[in-house]
């Protein structure tokens, strides 16, 4: 299985200061490596798929970048709003798998 | 609106089984992949299970392989997740999820899983 790693695992940040999460695999991904976040008590949502692709209704603040085995998801300008845990997930192999988990807080 | 809503949670004792559901509205479930992925308490997303949009292929974690089975019933616009043999490590709130697609340029594409139910909450406990 492919294995994902995450630096860094906690991640706090002034509001109106940039963020900046890796997700890093055991093998090439190519591009095929989707971000989420899971805010408090919710439902993850999707932010970037196939590496760079930002989903529909995501502030442009935030941008994916990389391929292989080296991915960086962004946030321009982090809100409060912007708290909760960042996942990276592959979609290469058929048996999806995700990274740990960085999880973001407000200083 | 678009919406995934899971049920069929619970407690059950070790060796037990559940069947989770899914019901999707406002959207062509036949033509979407469909996912479930779980989370065990303070831990990280874990992908567990997907089937394609007329069933013609599904994958499984190796931590489930031989103990769930995944399905659909289109007509219903229903996902379903059999659970067997049922561990302690099994205790976790379980996620659907929808494989998004685009069309562009003649070809559908891939876009993430772009639509997730509440949850539903499963508890393996003698």
């Amino acid at each position: 299985d492919i294995v994902l790693t995450q630096s860094p695992v906690s991640l706090p940040v002034t509001p109106g200061e940039p963020a900046s999460i890796s997700c890093g695999s055991s093998q090439s991904l190519l591009n095929y490596l989707d971000w989420y976040v899971q805010k408090p008590g919710q439902s993850p949502q999707l932010l970037i798929y196939l590496g760079s692709n930002r989903a529909s209704g995501v502030p442009d603040r935030f941008s994916g970048s990389g391929s292989g085995t080296n991915f960086t998801l962004r946030i321009n300008r982090v809100e409060a709003e912007d708290v909760g845990v960042y996942y990276c997930m592959q979609t290469l192999q058929t048996f999806y798998t995700f990274g740990q988990g960085t999880k973001l807080e407000i200083k | 609106e678009v919406q995934l809503v899971e049920s069929g949670g619970g407690l059950v004792k070790p060796g037990g089984s559940l069947r989770l559901s899914c019901a999707a509205s406002e959207f062509t479930f036949d033509r979407h992949t469909m996912h479930w992925v779980r989370q065990a308490p303070g831990k990280a997303l874990e992908w567990v299970s997907s089937i394609t949009s007329t069933a013609s292929f599904i994958y499984y974690a190796d931590s489930v392989k031989g103990r769930f089975t995944i399905s659909r019933d289109n007509a219903e616009n229903s996902l379903f997740l059999q659970m067997n043999s049922l561990r302690a490590d099994d205790t976790a709130v379980y996620y659907c999820a929808r494989a998004g697609r685009e069309l562009r340029f003649s070809q559908w594409y891939y876009v993430g899983l772009d639509v997730w139910g509440q949850g539903t909450t499963v508890i393996v406990s003698s």
